[in-house]
């Protein structure tokens, strides 16, 4: 498709259970943000991705959450032992090379919730 | 410190008229991006308009305008003839070289009423 791809678009899972998230970027966009948005807040910065280069992950919030990037394309966010503060909506965004003047445009979300 | 400020929780305005959401930001960068996104119920992030740290004109984008203040660091949405569409949360957003990947920082954003 023409824009950011993420799936699932919802899920409930368990507490303690581990979810994974993708996002299919824009195709030929080379930089990936993950933003978390807790429940009537603003984004929250979690990863971002260059290319196949390694990530910056000063946003992550503890260690039980981990992102990879396969092919500087397609990237997965992990959240292992979930815990009910990890509800939130997930995004992904994509831009062309990381500067002041690109776009970043976001998928639609996923919904998280921890039961 | 909040890089990005908006101070208006929540706005109401009647349909077709104009409405202007404020924003202001702090950098010591000199070359930044200023961006505006419409949330609808919905989540997704909708980009509405840009501005660059080096532009003279105020950007625009059809019903969007963003009046850009540099020295007092203001970039405040204008949104003219309101639709009931146009109800949704609205986030005033920065990149800047500080940030990782230029990654966006964003205000806690406002919550746009539009009423018949």
């Amino acid at each position: 498709g023409a824009g950011v791809s993420q799936s699932p678009s919802n899920k409930v899972t368990e507490k303690g259970k581990d979810v994974e998230l993708r996002c299919d970027p824009i195709s030929g966009h080379t930089a990936l943000y993950w933003y978390r948005q807790s429940l009537g807040q603003g984004l929250e910065f979690l990863i971002y991705f260059q290319g196949n280069s390694a990530p910056d992950k000063s946003g992550l919030p503890s260690d039980r959450f981990s992102a990879e990037r396969t092919g500087g394309s397609v990237s997965t966010l992990t959240i292992q032992r979930t815990q009910q503060e990890d509800s939130a909506v997930y995004l992904c965004a994509s831009s062309f090379a990381g500067s002041s003047g690109n776009t970043i445009y976001f998928g639609e979300g996923s919904w998280l919730t921890v039961v | 410190a909040q890089k990005i400020t908006q101070t208006q929780p929540g706005m109401f305005v009647q349909e077709k008229e104009a409405v202007t959401l404020d924003c202001t930001y702090d950098t010591s960068d000199q070359s930044y991006g200023l961006f505006w996104y419409k949330q609808p119920s919905s989540g997704e992030m909708i980009f509405l308009i840009y501005q660059g740290s080096y532009d003279e004109q105020n950007a625009t984008e059809g019903r969007y305008s963003l009046n850009f203040q540099k020295a007092r660091k203001s970039a405040n949405l204008v949104i003219s003839a309101s639709q009931l569409g146009d109800s949704a949360m609205y986030f005033c957003a920065m990149r800047e070289n500080q940030n990782s990947g230029y990654a966006l920082n964003f205000g806690k954003g406002t919550s746009l009423l539009v009423t018949p």
